[in-house]
Parts: structure tokens; C-alpha cells; sequence
């Protein structure tokens, strides 16, 4: 029982780099979504999706990009890693507005 | 974007004691959850709130959805270690969006 698992777990990259995380659900789910924490701010919203091919922008999308070809799987991508990127990125997963299943996140470092 | 704003920021108590935060907002929402995230790992739903007053408990946490539907109260009794953690509170808008919006977190520490 898998749950929401995102790859990879832990990323340093380069200022510049671009990379893709993964997110990938079992759980038939319709939701996905990618949100950022960082100390003192919460989690923000980045992307999110209310089904297979759509996405939408969240609170902060700048300098994302993400997308939804299966219903299991929601890509997340950064173009040209900056600094301001490092974060923890959670990704999460419901079949109603409400019930998210989150996963166990991947730590960014951009230097 | 809209914010909830949640208090207090952190807690430092000792083990057996109540703990209360709350969580406020300018705006109206429909629904109200808050959820616990527990060191190196994702938060987890703790208690769902879908209706103005309602008071719901799950074990020793209680929570209140705010007759102004715009704010919610999380309260843990008789606190034991494993309570540790940052607890959130999210709610979902009246208008649009399948998506929920964060407090900032309120992190738990207790003292044996």
C-alpha cells in the first residue's frame, strides 16, 4: 500500500540546472498537487491538477512547470534552478477537495 | 494569495499538559482540516471539519470550525511525547478551487 511516492527523496543542484520530481499515486486518486514548504511559511501551493491532461497555477508558480500525461503520475519541473528554489516539495493526492494524502517529500538545494 | 493565520507559531510545554491553537481568516471558508506532520514526513489528516460549529474529536485532539466560518480551534489533551511535531491547519475556499490553503504551523515541543 504505497500511498503518494515522490522521487527523488533528496536533490543538490546547481543554479541553472533544470530537474524533474516525481509524483506518483496509487490510489486511483482524481487531485494531485505540488506545494512547497519553507520555515515559517507554511505550504504553498505551486500546481495542481483536477484530472488526467489538466493542470492549474497555484499560489506560487513561477519558475515551474508541471505535467499530468497519467492519471498517476504529476511531474514537476524546474526550468533553470535558482537559490529561492531550495525548499521541501510535497506533493499530495485526494479523490475529494479534502482529503489529501501527502508524500514524504524531496529536500532541494540549489547552490 | 490568501493566508490563514495560525498561532501560536510554537509551543514548548511539558509532557501531560493541554495544548490550544487556532488558526484565522479574513475570508469565509467551507471547510476546515488540520493535520500533523511529524519529522522528515509529509503532514497527515488529523480531524476534517465541514460545517460552521461543529466540534469534532479524534482521541485527545478536539477541534472547532468557527461559527464565522472563518476561523477553527485545535486542542490536545493530557499531551504525551509522541505529540511532537508541526500541526497545520488548511481550509478550502468558498469559491472555486479544489484546493486547500496552509497556516504557517505551529510546532509542538514537549519536555518530558
Amino acid at each position: 500500500n504505497a500511498g503518494v511516492t515522490q522521487t527523488p527523496k533528496f536533490r543538490v543542484l546547481k543554479t541553472g540546472q533544470s530537474m524533474t520530481l516525481l509524483c506518483a499515486q496509487d490510489m486511483n486518486h482524481e487531485y494531485m498537487y505540488w506545494y512547497r514548504q519553507d520555515p515559517g511559511m507554511g505550504l504553498r501551493l505551486i500546481h495542481y491538477s483536477v484530472g488526467e491532461g489538466t493542470t492549474a497555477k497555484g499560489e506560487v508558480p513561477d519558475g515551474y512547470n508541471v505535467s499530468r500525461l497519467k492519471k498517476q503520475n504529476f511531474l514537476l519541473g524546474l526550468e533553470s534552478a535558482a537559490p529561492s528554489q531550495t525548499s521541501v516539495y510535497f506533493c499530495a493526492s485526494s479523490q475529494t477537495p479534502y482529503g489529501y494524502t501527502f508524500g514524504s517529500g524531496t529536500r532541494l538545494t540549489v547552490v | 494569495g490568501q493566508q490563514l493565520n495560525q498561532s501560536p507559531q510554537s509551543m514548548f510545554i511539558q509532557e501531560g499538559e493541554d495544548v490550544s491553537m487556532n488558526c484565522t481568516s479574513s475570508s469565509i471558508f467551507n471547510t476546515w482540516l488540520w493535520y500533523k506532520q511529524d519529522p522528515g514526513e509529509g503532514p497527515v489528516l488529523l480531524i476534517a471539519l465541514y460545517k460552521a460549529g461543529e466540534l469534532t474529536s479524534n482521541g485527545r485532539l478536539t477541534a472547532q470550525f468557527g461559527i464565522t466560518r472563518k476561523d477553527s480551534f485545535l486542542n490536545i489533551s493530557a499531551s504525551i511525547p509522541s505529540d511532537v511535531g508541526i500541526y497545520f491547519c488548511a481550509g478550502q475556499q468558498v469559491q472555486g478551487a479544489q484546493k486547500l490553503v496552509f497556516g504557517q504551523g505551529t510546532r509542538l515541543t514537549i519536555n518530558p
